[in-house]
């Protein structure tokens, strides 16, 4: 199985702020990789596609990048309602794996 | 609208089996992989498996290959993860998706708690 190693764990920022969450593959996965936003007590949703293409009518505050293993999330200007957990997703090979999340807060 | 509307919570004791559902609508629902995933009290996502509603190809991952077993009925537009002998560490939120193009993850039920606790 490939794993997904996302870091940090957790992070504490202010609202206005630029969060960066990374994401490392154990092997190349070219741009195959989806980003998901989990709000407390609430299913996940799907944020971001094939690395860097934004699902339909999410905001432009949150984006992608990377190729290859190493891969970037960043929130532009961090909001009240972005306090989530967010997870990486790979689907280059089977099984389809998520890395371990990144709990994002309001300092 | 897309909706997947999953059963209700359940509390099970071990040994026991247990069926939740799930079910669709606002698509077409023999043409989208319908997938199933595990999240442990307070853990991440672990995707367990899919099916494809048209042929009722499935496909399990490793980890959960043998531990449940995924079904669809497409004449009622739903979803099954079914246990034959459930553990304490079954205890989880499950929720199902559809996943477009096999790869994403775009729409969710809104999870089924199984408590298994003797």
């Amino acid at each position: 199985d490939i794993q997904m190693t996302q870091s940090p764990s957790s992070l504490s920022a202010s609202v206005g702020d630029r969060v960066t969450i990374t994401c490392q593959a154990s092997q190349d996965i070219s741009k195959y990789l989806n980003w998901y936003q989990q709000k407390p007590g609430i299913a996940p949703k799907l944020l971001i596609y094939d690395a860097s293409t934004l699902e339909t009518g999410v905001p432009s505050r949150f984006s992608g990048s990377g190729s290859g293993t190493d891969f970037t999330f960043t929130i532009s200007s961090l909001q009240p309602e972005d306090i989530a957990t967010y997870y990486c997703q790979q689907y280059d090979k089977f099984p389809l794996m998520f890395g371990g999340g990144t709990k994002v807060e309001i300092k | 609208e897309v909706q997947l509307v999953q059963s209700g919570a359940e509390v099970k004791k071990p040994g026991e089996s247990l069926k939740i559902s799930c079910e669709a609508s606002g698509y077409t629902f023999a043409n989208y992989w319908i997938g199933w995933v595990r999240q442990m009290p307070g853990k991440g996502l672990e995707w367990m498996g899919n099916i494809y509603p048209a042929d009722s190809d499935t496909r399990y991952s490793p980890s959960f290959q043998g531990q449940v077993t995924i079904s669809a009925d497409k004449s009622i537009t739903t979803a099954y993860l079914q246990w034959t002998s459930l553990k304490a560490s079954d205890t989880a939120m499950y929720y199902c998706v559809r996943q477009r193009n096999y790869i994403e993850l775009d729409f969710w039920g809104q999870g089924t708690l199984v408590t298994v606790s003797s």
